[in-house]
């Protein structure tokens, strides 16, 4: 693989479930990223995690959650999955999240709570 | 917080130049990005600026004025390929990106 990988590329979730969303990045970068996107509102940060080990909340945290156990790997439960949470949702990385560095993201999973 | 405007909409003729405007109001600066994102696809990264002044990267430019709160995209020779949405991003004093809603560019023939 290159680059950053997601799965699933969609999903339909019952409202009430627990999901977990996967990301990969294979560039060794430090920093990884979650953000929604919402038609009309852009992209909006979720979690982020500056290095592996750490973790720090963004701007729409609540009903997430996300670990860092390694580099490569960042991946984001809801833990309770509710209909605002029908979103598109993106992974990001960078190599230095305190530089001139640039986000690189992943594809995308669609997610459709009902 | 963070404020940043860019327009909902622009449609360009093949071949013309259009410009996207974007306006920011930020807790602290560093550095304006710009993303091209076809739908359904994820972001592309175009540009980076974090002093005044113009960036030229082939058919693509990206100005920035700090004291303005203000930057511009221009896309010069329009191809078909160009249609896409275009996001405005700033990095703030906490270097966290925040991202405009979007300009989605329509291209016509």
């Amino acid at each position: 693989i290159a680059g950053i990988t997601q799965a699933p590329t969609s999903q339909i979730l019952a409202a009430g479930r627990r999901m977990t969303l996967r990301c990969t990045q294979d560039m060794r970068h430090n920093a990884m990223y979650w953000y929604r996107q919402d038609l009309g509102l852009g992209l909006r940060l979720i979690h982020y995690s500056n290095t592996a080990g750490t973790t720090g909340k963004g701007e729409v945290p609540d009903g997430y959650s996300v670990s860092r156990a390694n580099t490569d790997d960042f991946p984001l439960t809801l833990a309770s999955a509710v209909p605002s949470q029908t979103s598109v949702y993106f992974c990001a990385s960078s190599d230095s999240p305190g530089s001139a560095d640039t986000q690189y993201f992943g594809p995308g999973t669609r997610l459709t709570v009902l | 917080g963070q404020n940043i405007d860019q327009p909902t909409e622009m449609t360009a003729t093949e071949g013309a130049i259009v410009q996207i405007n974007c306006t920011y109001q930020t807790s602290g600066f560093n550095g304006l990005f710009w993303y091209q994102q076809h739908a359904g696809e994820a972001p592309t990264f175009l540009s980076y600026n974090v002093l005044d002044g113009l960036e030229e990267k082939g058919r693509f430019s990206s100005f920035l004025s700090r004291s303005k709160g203000y930057s511009y995209l221009l896309l010069k020779e329009l191809q078909m390929k160009d249609s896409a949405s275009y996001l405005c991003a700033v990095r703030g004093g906490d270097y966290k990106l925040s991202f405009g809603a979007g300009t989605t560019v329509t291209v016509r023939a």
